[in-house]
């Protein structure tokens, strides 16, 4: 089973402080995703890593940056909390971009809430 | 115009019904298609992937119509279990996923 897992469940961090997300995956995925997903809106992309050290930005960037030192493990940096970024945050793991039969597979997601 | 665009619904449909959802996508120049479903409080999970041939997985049909940009997903004799939220997503580049319709199955 292929298993996407992160560090907390529930979060709870006040205006200013520095928040880091952690997400692991254990099958050798090449790409990872972070998301973040509100009503109405739907999920949407933050930041996706295609190799170590290798990042690129998604649709909402700003106020996020990201970390991929290892394989397995992706991180998300809130370098100054802010309330607009309470949300429910989803890191997802994919075996091959560009391929009609592989599945991302996601972990159970971060509630954050930013006082 | 968004790049994938979905009913949010609600749908709330009696058990054994048979249910439709569409999903427009804007890049005539996407490769692969997919429905994830997603059940409250938890994370999306891969339903079906969509093929241009069209495919089915017991009581779910999904197609595809390039001409028109959209696909579909039809739900036969609708079970309670089915109640979630049905997440079409588009990859050209990247993936991008629609906001979900809501779909709720009543006895």
């Amino acid at each position: 089973d292929v298993k996407v897992t992160q560090s907390s469940r529930y979060l709870v961090k006040r205006t200013g402080e520095k928040v880091f997300l952690e997400c692991v995956q254990d099958m050798d995925h090449e790409n990872m995703f972070w998301y973040r997903q509100d009503p109405g809106l739907g999920l949407r992309l933050i930041y996706f890593s295609y190799d170590v050290k290798m990042k690129e930005k998604g649709d909402i960037p700003e106020g996020y940056s990201v970390s991929r030192e290892k394989k397995e493990r992706f991180s998300l940096i809130l370098e100054s909390a802010s309330t607009n970024q309470t949300s429910m945050y989803l890191c997802a793991s994919l075996e091959h971009l560009y391929s009609s039969y592989n599945e991302q597979f996601f972990g159970p997601g971060t509630r954050l809430t930013v006082l | 115009r968004k790049e994938v665009e979905q009913d949010p619904g609600p749908f709330n449909v009696p058990e054994g019904a048979t249910v439709a959802f569409n999903c427009t996508y804007s890049n005539s120049a996407s490769q692969s298609f997919f429905w994830y479903r997603q059940d409250c409080r938890k994370e999306p999970k891969l339903l079906m992937s969509v093929y241009s041939s069209g495919n089915e997985d017991g009581r779910f049909t999904a197609q595809l119509n390039r001409a028109s940009q959209y696909i579909s997903l039809l739900i036969r004799d609708s079970k309670l279990s089915d109640s979630a939220t049905y997440l079409c997503v588009v990859q050209g580049g990247k993936l991008i996923f629609g906001q979900g319709t809501e779909l709720s199955v009543k006895p």
